[in-house]
């Protein structure tokens, strides 16, 4: 089975550009989550769908950040505008259940604004 | 506040020998628990699990210990090989308060010596 599919793999934007990531799921896998890693530090959860529903989205950590997943299957998240700390990089993990056992992690999008 | 703690950032360890890294959580809510492996220009994979009904799991030369009163999880690699050589996250969650995102600590590079 196809893994989840993360693009782009590296992106380099100027501050104050827009950006848009993209995950695509392993088939059939209702949540999808988003999570990012900032240098050297821990990986944070951003936000976690169910289908297209936001499920929980308390790790957004403003308003210049927009994920989507429209019609349950891929999903997108905009940074707009983009800031120098939102340098990192973005993971995308689908599972079927809830269970973390059961995520797979795409490769991730290393984002870097300067 | 970081709720998962990994206070050594590296590790070395002769190859045949045990690896054991650890992990502290201050979070009493937490009650699962998971060690993740990660290569370089990868995403994470998932390597283990604790329930908190549990004190010890063990998956061939994977064994993951929980001390709840102390709020410490470890993991112990034996008998410890190159291809180990990665970084390993513990994660947490709190299932039994229905969320079911994951609270990551900030690694530990494990560097096997053959």
């Amino acid at each position: 089975e196809a893994g989840v599919t993360q693009f782009p793999s590296h992106s380099v934007i100027e501050k104050g550009q827009t950006v848009t990531l993209r995950c695509d799921p392993i088939s059939g896998h209702d949540n999808l989550y988003w999570y990012r890693r900032v240098m050297g530090k821990e990986i944070k959860f951003l936000l976690h769908f169910v289908k297209e529903s936001k499920q929980d989205e308390s790790g957004m950590p403003n308003n210049r950040f927009l994920a989507e997943r429209t019609g349950g299957t891929y999903s997108t998240l905009k940074v707009q505008p983009a800031e120098l700390e939102d340098s990192g990089v973005y993971f995308c993990a689908s599972s079927q259940d809830l269970s973390g056992e059961g995520y797979t992690f795409g490769s991730g999008t290393r984002l870097t604004v300067v | 506040d970081q709720q998962v703690k990994q206070n050594s950032p590296s590790l070395s360890v002769q190859e045949g020998r045990i690896s054991i890294l650890n992990c502290d959580y201050t979070n009493s809510m937490f009650d699962y628990f998971l060690w993740y492996k990660k290569y370089p220009a990868e995403g994470p994979t998932f390597l283990i699990s604790i329930s908190s009904i549990k004190d010890k799991n063990e998956d061939g030369r994977f064994t993951v210990f929980l001390n709840k009163s102390a709020k410490h999880l470890s993991l112990h690699i034996v008998p410890s090989q190159p291809g180990d050589s990665a970084v390993y996250f513990c994660a947490a969650s709190a299932q039994a308060a229905g969320t079911y995102k994951y609270i990551f600590g900030t690694g530990t590079r494990l560097k096997v010596l053959a």
